[in-house]
C-alpha cells in the first residue's frame, strides 16, 4: 500500500531564506507527483507536476525534484515571502488515484 | 488547467440535518472526485463520480451518508447525510485532466462544514 510522508510537518522561516520541503513514497511505480498549496479552509492550488519519466519542474521561485527510485521528491522554493505561508501537500498518482502526504505547514515571517 | 466551481464556501449545520455541496467544472470531465479533509488531517478519498453510473465509494464510507450525482459531464453534487460533528471536515471535489503519466489533478475551492 502507497504511502506519503512529508517532512518537517511544520517550518518557520524569516523573509527572504530559500527553504526546502520533502516528500517521500513507498512505492515507486507512480504516474505523477503534484506538489499543491492550500490556504486555511481553503481547496487545493496545484503548484507543480512532475511526470514519472521527469526529474524536475521550474515554476517562477519554485523548482520541484522527483527521484522515482528512492521515492523522494523536494520542492525548494526561493526567496521566500510572507505570502508563501500555507500548507503545501504532495501527492502520488498510482492506480488512477491521488494519494496525499500529510503535508507541510509554512510560515514566512516578515 | 481547468475551473471548478465549489459552492456553498462554508456552512454550519445542525446535527441530523444533511447538506449538498455542488461542483461545476467549466469543461467536460469523464470522472469527478470527492474528497474529505479533517482537520488537521490530508485529503481522503470518499467516492469517484462517473456521468451515467453509479459512484464508486471507496472503503470506510457509503452511499445512504454521502449520496452523489452526477448528471451531466460538467456537474457533481455530494450530500453529507444525517450530520454529527465528526463530518465537521473540508470538503473537496475535483478532476483529472489528461491521461497517463500527463494526468494534473484540479481542486474546487473547498466546503468548511461545521456540524453543531
Amino acid at each position: 500500500k502507497q504511502e506519503v510522508t512529508q517532512i518537517p510537518a511544520a517550518l518557520s522561516v524569516p523573509e527572504g531564506e530559500n527553504l526546502v520541503l520533502n516528500c517521500s513514497f513507498t512505492d515507486s511505480a507512480i504516474y505523477n507527483l503534484q506538489w499543491f498549496r492550500q490556504d486555511p479552509g481553503k481547496g487545493l492550488t496545484s503548484l507543480l507536476l512532475i511526470q514519472s519519466s521527469q526529474r524536475e519542474q521550474t515554476s517562477g521561485r519554485l523548482n520541484a525534484s522527483l527521484d522515482k527510485s528512492s521515492g523522494r521528491s523536494t520542492l525548494y522554493i526561493a526567496a521566500s515571502q510572507p505570502g508563501d505561508s500555507a500548507t503545501y501537500l504532495c501527492a502520488v498518482t498510482q492506480g488512477g488515484k491521488l494519494i496525499f502526504g500529510q503535508g507541510t505547514e509554512l510560515s514566512v515571517k516578515p | 488547467s481547468a475551473v471548478i466551481s465549489q459552492k456553498p464556501s462554508r456552512d454550519i449545520c445542525q446535527r441530523g440535518t444533511s447538506l449538498t455541496i455542488q461542483c461545476q467544472v467549466d469543461s467536460q470531465v469523464t470522472m469527478m472526485f470527492w474528497y474529505r479533509q479533517q482537520p488537521g488531517q490530508s485529503l481522503t478519498l470518499i467516492a469517484t463520480a462517473n456521468q451515467g453510473s453509479e459512484a464508486t465509494y471507496e472503503s470506510g464510507f457509503v452511499i445512504d451518508k454521502f449520496p452523489i450525482s452526477r448528471p451531466n459531464l460538467t456537474f457533481s453534487t455530494l450530500t453529507v447525510s444525517n450530520m454529527s460533528p465528526e463530518d465537521s471536515s473540508i470538503y473537496l471535489c475535483s478532476l483529472v485532466t489528461g491521461l497517463g503519466m500527463n494526468t494534473e489533478a484540479f481542486f474546487g475551492q473547498g466546503t468548511r462544514l461545521t456540524v453543531v
